[in-house]
């Protein structure tokens, strides 16, 4: 099946850093890639659709500012936390879809970020 | 507003025994309804999906059963073992759209 990779899986940071969490989707191509935000216990919350090649799409709510996320590939995604703060601590996931298709997304493994 | 409306919160079942969850959906547009389960620390990964114009679907011990005029859809875990254990998230997207995903069901398969 196709494969979504997320790097780190996890990582610890003082609050005001900034950190970047790419995902890739290794055997396929992606145009579009989602990323979602996951508190514990909850459900996924979608904060963004990252295109190719063009800018991202922010749901209500979330601050792009803060969360700036590029899309240079077809099989990279970057999503930067910037002046990260003990409250942006949370479970970030990515997904994508096969360029083309509809229905189906793949899933990465998501990065634990932790803010200090 | 909830688009897609999961039950119950949390489940309990003993191994060997049938889990039932169950989901309602709004948008008569969706057109893709999977079944995602969830390991704690992972990134969900998809069960089982299957789209309106079939009434059910099965593969393995995991059956996704789909009622259109109804709008609700319910996936039956067979068996249930305790390595099933893990959180289920049933959703719904409409072509190219991401996915609107339920709240979860916390399925616990005791031994």
């Amino acid at each position: 099946g196709a494969v979504v990779s997320q790097h780190p899986s996890w990582v610890i940071c003082k609050s005001g850093t900034s950190v970047k969490i790419e995902c890739r989707s290794l055997d396929f191509q992606a145009t579009t890639m989602f990323w979602y935000r996951q508190f514990p216990k909850q459900s996924l919350m979608l904060m963004a659709t990252s295109n190719e090649g063009s800018k991202a799409t922010y749901e209500q709510g979330v601050e792009k500012d803060k969360f700036l996320i590029n899309h240079a590939s077809l099989t990279l995604s970057t999503l930067t936390v910037t002046s990260a703060h003990p409250e942006d601590s949370s479970f970030y996931i990515c997904s994508a879809r096969i360029r083309g298709n509809t229905g189906e997304l793949f899933f990465g493994e998501g990065s634990r970020l932790t803010v200090l | 507003q909830q688009q897609v409306k999961q039950s119950p919160q949390s489940l309990i079942v003993q191994k060997g025994g049938i889990s039932i969850i169950n989901c309602a959906y709004e948008n008569t547009a969706f057109d893709y309804f999977p079944w995602y389960q969830q390991f704690p620390g992972k990134g969900p990964a998809l069960l089982i999906a299957i789209r309106p114009d079939v009434s059910e679907k099965k593969e393995g011990r995991f059956t996704i059963s789909f009622n259109k005029s109804a709008k609700q859809f319910s996936l039956h875990i067979m068996d249930s073992q305790p390595g099933d254990s893990a959180t289920y998230f049933c959703a719904a997207s409409r072509g190219y759209s991401t996915l609107t995903f339920g709240k979860g069901t916390m399925l616990l398969v005791s031994p």
